[in-house]
């Protein structure tokens, strides 16, 4: 069954304190996976596409990699409006309309 | 451009009644998908269209659900004799075609129902 599961689901991290979020997955065979930002009272927004191993993506202080089995959200010295819930999508290649949603991790990045 | 527009943002309703949420997809995008998210809940897969047939229905809760879409656009998802359970909130997300396009959601519809 293809399934998809972020870790931790919450993060408190101190203003300029590097951290990761996780997001293991199996399905069969991987399209695609994505990462959107999903802010109280708004619908997630976009952030990053991945396609295949070894991948790399960045956007300001957010950089999204990808293996065969897991994906990292890595943030770099966060600020307190990095403070989100972030979601982890994929594709599978079986349902190619499918996405398949993890739980998300909630972050806090306090001043 | 202009993304993706839900309406109403809130709605309150009494149990027992119907309820209407609008979703205007980003122009062009010819794939629609409607998801319930549950308050520290997941997304949860409702209904997906592509153009206006849904060949995908499989995760209306009830047969007090349905969902249409006309003119490869505006889609409606009405929910019928709504009940308690039924208060979450609504999102709506389109999609350009072609594999690996990523979901663009809206704001989404908060439905209480009392």
């Amino acid at each position: 069954e293809d399934q998809v599961t972020q870790s931790p689901e919450a993060l408190r991290l101190q203003e300029g304190e590097s951290s990761s979020l996780n997001c293991s997955y199996t399905v069969s065979g991987l399209r695609g996976l994505f990462w959107y930002r999903q802010d109280p009272g708004k619908g997630p927004e976009f952030l990053f596409t991945l396609y295949s191993a070894g991948e790399e993506k960045e956007k300001e202080r957010l950089k999204a990699t990808l293996t065969k089995k897991e994906s990292f959200l890595h943030i770099t010295a966060p600020k307190p409006e990095d403070s989100a819930t972030y979601l982890c999508a994929v594709q599978p290649h079986s349902g190619t309309y499918k996405y398949i949603f993890g739980t998300g991790t909630r972050l806090k990045v306090l001043a | 451009g202009a993304g993706v527009s839900q309406s109403p943002s809130n709605k309150v309703t009494e149990k027992g009644k119907d309820v209407e949420l609008r979703c205007d997809p980003i122009s062009g995008h010819t794939a629609l998908y409607w998801y319930r998210q549950s308050l520290g809940q997941g997304l949860e897969f409702l209904i997906y269209f592509q153009g206006n047939s849904a060949p995908d229905k499989s995760g209306l809760p009830s047969d007090r659900f349905s969902a249409e879409r006309t003119g490869g656009s505006v889609s409606t998802l009405t929910i019928q004799r709504t009940q308690q359970e039924d208060s979450a909130v609504y999102l709506c997300a389109s999609a350009a075609s072609g594999p690996n396009s990523p979901l663009h959601f809206g704001n989404g519809t908060r439905l209480t129902v009392t």
